[in-house]
């Protein structure tokens, strides 16, 4: 069965520098990869997905994310984040085939922003 | 008014007591998930539907059971409710490629 694993529960940052989040899945066969954003108190939005084509993906809020098929990673970054960046941030991958798909949740990783 | 739509948002309950989560949405999704989120452990599926008639168990459904009783309509229910089912409860759809879109949730505490 498929599985993501995030690779840090918590990223401290101060604002303006850079921040990876990372995350590596299980499985190497075809798969769509997502990064999911969670503020306070409410539900997950779509920051930016893969489906095919470049391996860099470029999201909202000025986020983007590498899709590395050898590695089976889909790293998130930002090249300089504000305090509004601080949330949990879920990567997620599709398992299944066929159109018949269901997404698969890593553990999530909090990121706070301090000025 | 949102695309998908949870009720009720909070509910206090106690061990034992039959409780039902609503869900609806309005973006025309054949495909319909219920997901619990607890701290450090993400989101786990606990049922999912692709469709009215078709009804499938997530790696956590055991003490759950859902209806589909509409495209649009996916309900929820905890037959008799324990506290480790307290959590956040959510509704997502989607369209063929996976990609979610998630209702704003369900606080649910079991006394």
């Amino acid at each position: 069965a498929q599985s993501v694993t995030q690779l840090d529960s918590q990223v401290p940052v101060f604002e303006e520098a850079p921040v990876e989040l990372r995350c590596n899945y299980s499985s190497s066969v075809s798969v769509y990869l997502f990064w999911y954003v969670q503020y306070p108190n409410q539900g997950l939005q779509l920051l930016l997905k893969y489906l095919s084509g470049s391996t860099l993906v470029k999201g909202i809020n000025g986020f983007e994310a590498e899709f590395n098929k050898s590695q089976t990673s889909f790293h998130l970054r930002k090249p300089s984040v504000h305090i509004s960046d601080t949330a949990e941030y879920f990567c997620a991958v599709t398992e299944g085939s066929g159109g018949y798909n269901k997404l698969i949740f890593g553990a999530g990783t909090r990121l706070a922003v301090h000025p | 008014d949102a695309d998908v739509t949870q009720t009720p948002r909070n509910r206090i309950t106690k061990t034992g007591k039959r409780i039902m989560l609503e869900c609806s949405q309005t973006k025309g999704h054949d495909r319909m998930y219920w997901y619990r989120q607890d701290p450090g452990l993400g989101l786990r599926l606990i049922y999912y539907s692709f469709d009215v008639k078709d009804i499938n168990k997530g790696e956590i459904s055991d003490g759950y059971s859902v209806s589909r009783q509409a495209q649009a309509k996916f309900s929820l229910s905890l037959e008799s409710a324990i506290p480790n089912q307290t959590a956040l409860y959510f509704c997502a759809t989607s369209a063929n490629t996976g990609e979610l879109f998630f209702g704003e949730g369900s606080r649910l505490t079991v006394l």
